[in-house]
């Protein structure tokens, strides 16, 4: 089965870039989605098709996606950017799955 | 708006079963492929189930394979999650979402049932 990995914990300063990445084999040929996840909340779409932006979500946040790795990356990191994400794509168009998890930390 | 509302989540024992309902709202809800997700305590995101708009397929992952069934009614708006042969590691959040049809991706979220599995 199709497996993503995204580090475990990433920080970035008040102000600054914070990039997350999902690693996947020859993911670049997938879309891939992103959730933003805050404690006690359902999670929420911040990026959808590798570099698109749902209604709502601010133009900080943008994604690529390329050979092995797709990144999320959160310009201007702002206090209330603290939370997890999660990638997501599909596999064999049949399942679901979820990278484990990157609990963005801003200092 | 468009609204999901999980109901159903409680404490049951190991080997029992449950039954999770998810109310929907706001669009049309049987032009829709709605999945289950379940999150453990302190633990990431895992994907449960999928069901397409007619019922015509039904995906699950491996862990629940065999001891879940996912279901919807449409005349009623709702998704169901029937859960048997509950283990201590199926102790979870469950969410219901809604698949974008175009993009495939979970667009909205409900706000997640507790179901605890424990003797």
């Amino acid at each position: 089965s199709y497996e993503l990995t995204q580090p475990l914990s990433v920080s970035v300063a008040l102000g600054q870039t914070a990039s997350i990445t999902c690693g996947g084999n020859n993911i670049g040929s997938k879309n891939v989605h992103w959730y933003q996840q805050k404690p006690g909340q359902a999670p929420v779409l911040v990026i959808y098709r590798d570099n698109n932006r749902p209604s709502g979500i601010p133009e900080r946040f943008s994604g690529s996606n390329s050979g092995n790795t797709a990144t999320l990356t959160i310009s201007r990191a702002q206090a209330g950017d603290e939370a997890d994400y999660y990638c997501q794509v599909w596999d064999s168009s049949t399942t679901v799955v979820f990278g484990g998890g990157t609990k963005l930390t801003v200092l | 708006q468009v609204q999901l509302v999980e109901s159903g989540g409680g404490v049951v024992q190991p080997g029992r079963s449950l039954r999770l309902s998810c109310a929907a709202s706001g669009f049309t809800f049987s032009s829709y492929n709605i999945h289950w997700v379940r999150q453990a305590p302190g633990k990431g995101l895992e994907w449960v189930a999928v069901i397409w708009y007619d019922e015509s397929k039904k995906n699950y992952a491996d862990s629940v394979k065999g001891r879940f069934t996912i279901s919807r009614d449409n005349s009623r708006n709702t998704l169901y999650l029937q859960m048997n042969s509950l283990r201590v590691e199926d102790t979870a959040v469950y969410y219901c979402a809604r698949d974008h049809a175009m993009d495939r991706m979970l667009d909205y979220w409900g706000q997640g049932t507790l179901v605890t599995v424990s003797s």
